[in-house]
């Protein structure tokens, strides 16, 4: 079964450090985009970034470039999304999306990483 | 960037209506659009790509149709569990945009 396995809930403060992951199964790992989308509570969908686990291609919407690095692990088929210095504004539900071949969109999703970030 | 405008934001229907939601990019955009549905507590689901071609699984109650700024989504006859909110995005150039989003009420 093609899945996407993402960690569990996180709660931290402003300014700590956080590394999510979503771990792929059921497919080439390296043959197939991975992304990240941001949902904030209440609220719709934002694209975060895309990247290529074959050659650690990665593009980042300009509203996220410099607040997030997403990078990812071909020996445990696993991508990462981490900031260095959490907001409380980064507070939301992350999930990460195959994309899929052609022109389909994210046809793979995880279950979502929710990040609460409060003083 | 390109831009999506979903409308609209709210529909209240019933068990059985037929359902339209409209999606309008701010420039051409071709048929690089896709659909998704997304339940509360749930990730989204996608239900067609290529703003026509139905996804693997998906029941064929579930159509789109456009191509340039201008695209539809029906559900043809609304079953009980379709009641959840739905995205456009646009696929043409990164970032992948998403509409805003409408969320289909139980009338």
């Amino acid at each position: 079964e093609v899945q996407l396995v993402q960690s569990g809930t996180e709660v931290k403060k402003p300014g700590e450090s956080l590394k999510i992951s979503c771990e792929a199964s059921g497919y080439s790992f390296t043959t197939f985009y991975i992304g990240w989308v941001r949902q904030m509570p209440g609220k719709g969908l934002d694209w975060i970034g895309i990247m290529y686990p074959g050659h650690s291609d990665i593009i980042y919407s300009p509203s996220f470039q410099g607040q997030v690095t997403m990078s990812a692990d071909k020996s445990t088929r696993t991508a990462y999304l981490q900031w260095s210095s959490l907001k409380t504004s980064d507070t939301a539900m992350y999930y990460c999306a195959r994309r899929g071949s052609d022109t389909r969109g994210f046809d793979i999703w995880g279950r979502g990483t929710m990040v609460t970030v409060s003083s | 960037d390109i831009q999506l405008t979903q409308s609209p934001s709210f529909l209240s229907a019933s068990v059985g209506d037929r359902v339209t939601i409209t999606c309008r990019a701010s420039q051409g955009i071709n048929t690089y659009l896709a659909w998704y549905q997304q339940k509360p507590g749930g990730a989204p689901r996608l239900l067609i790509y290529a703003a026509s071609i139905l996804q693997s699984g998906v029941p064929s109650r579930f159509s789109g149709s456009g191509s340039g700024t201008d695209f539809t989504f029906t559900i043809t006859s609304l079953q009980p569990e379709d009641f959840a909110t739905y995205y456009c995005q646009r696929l043409n150039t990164y970032p992948w945009a998403f509409g805003q989003g409408t969320k289909v009420e139980v009338k």
